[in-house]
């Protein structure tokens, strides 16, 4: 099947910190990458939807200059979490869908803890 | 009422025992996914299903589009299928059940 890597798996940092997360079709072109926020034993929450060369679509509630999504390549769309904060420690899930049939490919998701 | 209803929310089982993981949706739909989510974190996609039944190895997921209902069955459960399992419904996006924790103990 095909592979989505998620890069880093987890990352520590200090409060004000900006991270950046990045999230990689390795043998597809994916016209569409989605980001999912998951609180512990919550299910996965759509943060944004970005397609390749356009600017993502968020999710309502969803700080936009918070979370910066870009979408440079078929193959690479990266989340940058700016002035992180405690409250931003989550865990960051990234799939791509190449558009047929609606088919997701998911990440295995980035764990976050903000000091 | 969330639209996507999953039970049991918490399920344990002897080693051998056969699964099944229920998911419930009131929306329309294109596809429904079984997730798997171990504890690390990582998701692992099992099914994508639109109509009927999928086999892979132990694991079974069947849908009955007219009754909005799947099922995910695993036979000769085993500790390593200890992990979270999620439905998720493709509508013009992905809506996700909260999960089912399954424990299988030795």
């Amino acid at each position: 099947g095909a592979v989505v890597s998620q890069h880093p798996s987890w990352v520590i940092c200090k409060s004000g910190t900006s991270v950046k997360i990045e999230c990689r079709s390795l043998d597809f072109q994916a016209t569409t990458m989605f980001w999912y926020r998951q609180f512990p034993k919550q299910s996965l929450m759509l943060m944004a939807t970005s397609n390749e060369g356009s600017k993502a679509t968020y999710e309502q509630g969803v700080e936009k200059d918070k979370f910066l999504i870009n979408h440079a390549s078929l193959t690479l769309s990266t989340l940058t979490v700016t002035s992180a904060h405690p409250e931003d420690s989550s865990f960051y899930i990234c799939s791509a869908s190449a558009g047929r049939r609606n088919i997701q490919y998911f990440g295995a998701g980035t764990r976050l803890s903000v000091l | 009422k969330n639209e996507v209803e999953q039970s049991p929310q918490n399920l344990t089982a002897q080693e051998g025992e056969f699964i099944t993981i229920n998911c419930s949706y009131s929306v329309g739909i294109s596809a429904l996914h079984w997730l798997q989510q171990h504890p690390g974190g990582g998701i692992v996609s099992l099914f994508m299903l639109s109509s009927g039944k999928k086999k892979h190895g132990r694991l079974i997921a069947t849908i009955n589009i007219q009754e909005k209902h799947s099922s995910l069955h695993i036979t000769a459960s085993h500790p390593r299928d200890s992990a979270v399992y999620i439905c998720a419904v493709n509508t013009d996006k992905l809506i996700f059940g909260t999960g089912t924790r399954l424990q299988v103990f030795p």
